[in-house]
């Protein structure tokens, strides 16, 4: 089935490391967005990547990292710069203006 | 700047009862506009999106929008909630002129009340 998938579904980590979540679709669509959701926040962007080899800023990308080396792959890492790391992270892609989004991935700092 | 105002944090309706849920933005030209719903723990799913055309939009499981320009305005409505309807609802504003970027809400809790 065509779709986003975000791994892992629940991560934990010490203070001072840097994690990475995944985000592969088969959807072959050019972009492709990375939220962030606190409690009566909304989604906030970090990063997005309109083609390969290419991603922008968005609202909140310091303490994160993104790359995008192929099209179906969008990784985000969670640096130890990132002050309040726990979340919940939401991956989209796009088509047409309409997102598609996977499931998430909960992290939570120790 | 560009902004979306869902007012209401949380709603509690009576199963059967009807629903509307608001959403104002705050930009000058046309925006695309759109529904997510999101149960605990899950990606958002799209219940409908107007970009242009008849202002009244039927999306997925019984939910319509209308697109109200003078208003700045793109509520969402239900004639008779199910309890399966429980979820957060988010409301998303894009332009094409930002690259498509979505700006979203604060989202509204629904909690459907048997």
């Amino acid at each position: 089935d065509g779709g986003i998938t975000q791994s892992p579904k629940y991560l934990f980590r010490k203070e001072g490391q840097n994690v990475t979540l995944s985000c592969e679709q088969n959807l072959n669509h050019d972009a492709m967005y990375w939220y962030r959701q606190d409690p009566g926040q909304g989604l906030r962007l970090i990063y997005y990547s309109q083609i390969v080899n290419d991603f922008q800023k968005g609202d909140i990308a310091e303490g994160y990292s993104v790359s995008r080396e192929k099209k179906e792959s969008f990784p985000l890492t969670v640096t130890s710069a990132q002050k309040n790391p726990t979340a919940f992270y939401l991956c989209a892609s796009e088509n047409t203006g309409e997102l598609f989004f996977g499931e998430g991935s909960r992290l939570t700092v120790l | 700047a560009q902004s979306v105002t869902q007012p209401d944090i949380h709603i509690t309706v009576s199963e059967g009862a009807s629903l509307e849920l608001r959403c104002n933005y705050s930009y000058g030209a046309t925006p695309y506009l759109f529904w997510y719903v999101q149960s605990p723990g899950q990606g958002l799913q799209l219940l409908l999106k107007y970009f242009s055309g008849d202002t009244l939009v039927q999306g997925i499981k019984g939910f319509e929008a209308e697109f109200k320009r003078s208003q700045s305005s793109f509520n969402l409505r239900k004639p008779s909630v199910h309890w399966s309807d429980a979820a957060e609802y988010f409301c998303a504003v894009g332009l094409k002129e930002y690259g498509n970027k979505l700006v979203f809400g604060a989202g509204t809790i629904l909690r459907v009340k048997s």
